[in-house]
């Protein structure tokens, strides 16, 4: 079965911390995405990627930085935590075709 | 920018119901579209996915259908469940984006008691 996995399910991080949040896929996919998920706010694009080394910014980049060095891995970093980022982070990919998001299971980011 | 609507926003049925979730888009220029199904603290679940060239997939108990010229989807879930419990989210991919970006609504809540 085809997966996406993210590394950390919970996360407990202090204020000015740089935070790194990864996520792995399986499925040789071209495309993927860092969500967060707050409630009432719904899911937000954070970064996204279409390729090796290449990244496009989201809704709501600020305060966030990412790297995709490989294929399969999408790394989200936090260069400054704050409570603010408080979330569940949701990572997913798709292929070049756009054929169906799979996402991972999320993490759970608390910043005290 | 597209915006998706899912209406209601909640819904509590006894177990055994059919019921009907839905969704609407602004821009009927999609793609394809997606439902999805998200436990609490979980991540999302692919549950169907419509190319805009299709009228409906059918999965189990689950059957969704696509309107674009309305800009509408339906969820149908028949004979509900307990396990059925869970937020449901309808996604659009639109036309022209290369780089898959979806839009989500905001998603239904569904109870299914015993």
């Amino acid at each position: 079965d085809v997966k996406v996995t993210q590394s950390s399910r919970y996360l407990v991080k202090r204020t000015g911390e740089k935070v790194f949040l990864e996520c792995v896929q399986d499925m040789d996919h071209e495309n993927m995405f860092w969500y967060r998920q707050d409630p009432g706010l719904g899911l937000r694009l954070i970064y996204f990627s279409y390729d090796v080394k290449m990244k496009e910014k989201g809704d709501i980049p600020e305060g966030y930085s990412v790297s995709r060095e490989k294929k399969e891995r999408f790394s989200l970093i936090l260069e400054s935590a704050s409570t603010n980022q408080t979330s569940m982070y949701l990572c997913a990919s798709t292929d070049r075709f756009n054929y169906g998001y799979t996402f991972g299971s999320g993490t759970r980011l608390t910043v005290v | 920018k597209q915006e998706v609507t899912q209406i209601p926003a909640a819904l509590s049925v006894p177990e055994g119901e059919n019921l009907v979730l839905n969704c609407s888009f602004t821009d009927s220029a999609i793609y394809n579209l997606q439902w999805f199904r998200q436990d609490p603290g979980k991540g999302l679940t692919s549950l169907l996915l419509i190319q805009s060239s299709q009228r409906e997939q059918t999965s189990g108990r689950l059957n969704a259908s696509l309107d674009k010229s309305s800009g509408r989807s339906t969820l149908y879930i028949a004979a509900s469940q307990p396990g059925d419990s869970a937020t449901y989210l309808c996604a659009v991919l639109g036309r022209g984006s290369t780089l898959g970006r979806l839009y989500f609504g905001r998603g239904t809540q569904l109870t299914v008691w015993p």
